[in-house]
């Protein structure tokens, strides 16, 4: 399996610019997971999914922030304005079960100019 | 969810082994305890995960006291790839506790030198 897929890797953006970022999950795990990392604030956890429903958004930090999952292999998280403040690396993680054995992609490293 | 307190930052020697400890004094009977690596610019990485007395895998080994208020991770002999920032989490497995998620705190910085 080749894992946990997120992209872009990289984004540059102006603000107030509409972002989008990709995860596909691997096959066959239930739990999806959006984190945001920066140095401040270190790993938070934005949203999580299971069987594509959205279960915990408390992490959003606001209305600018929306998270989707269509189906099983495809997840975004979408920034609209996009704010300098959201610069960060996204991470995506899926899982068999809710708190085992996470798999994170690489991240999309979010830089708002 | 129990929170965790853990050294920010740890050095050590190439060939040593390394113990990091993590407090969790309010740990739930249903928490599990697990830990994550994440080398820089990638994402956490599992390690191990146990409930108590001692798990051990290719990778590290995990020790929890009968009173499970804190665990050690153990990495034997380490090299300088080890060098990572390590996270210990406590949290329910979702067959127990319905609703439970794993909550990164500052983990612990560890330095390997040569």
């Amino acid at each position: 399996d080749a894992g946990v897929i997120q992209s872009p890797r990289h984004e540059v953006t102006e603000m107030g610019q509409e972002v989008t970022l990709r995860c596909k999950p691997i096959s066959g795990h239930d739990y999806l997971f959006w984190y945001r990392q920066t140095m401040m604030r270190g790993l938070e956890l934005l949203i999580y999914f299971n069987n594509n429903v959205p279960i915990d958004d408390s992490g959003m930090p606001e209305d600018r922030f929306s998270a989707k999952m269509p189906n099983a292999s495809f997840s975004t998280l979408k920034i609209q304005p996009s704010e300098p403040r959201d610069s960060a690396v996204y991470f995506c993680a899926s899982s068999l079960r809710e708190n085992y054995g996470y798999t994170f992609g690489s991240g999309t490293r979010l830089t708002v100019v | 969810l129990a929170k965790t307190t853990q050294p920010i930052s740890m050095d050590s020697y190439e060939g040593q082994e390394v113990n990091i400890t993590c407090s969790h004094n309010n740990i739930a009977t249903n928490d599990y305890i697990t830990w994550y690596q994440q080398f820089p610019s990638q994402g956490p990485r599992f390690i191990i995960q146990g409930y108590k007395t001692k798990v051990t895998n290719e990778v590290a080994s995990l020790f929890i006291p009968a009173d499970r208020k804190s665990s050690t991770l153990s990495l034997p002999r380490v090299s300088l790839s080890d060098t990572a920032v390590y996270y210990c989490l406590v949290g329910g497995l979702a067959l127990y506790n319905q609703g439970g998620k794993l909550i990164f705190g500052q983990g612990t910085e560890l330095s390997v030198k040569p």
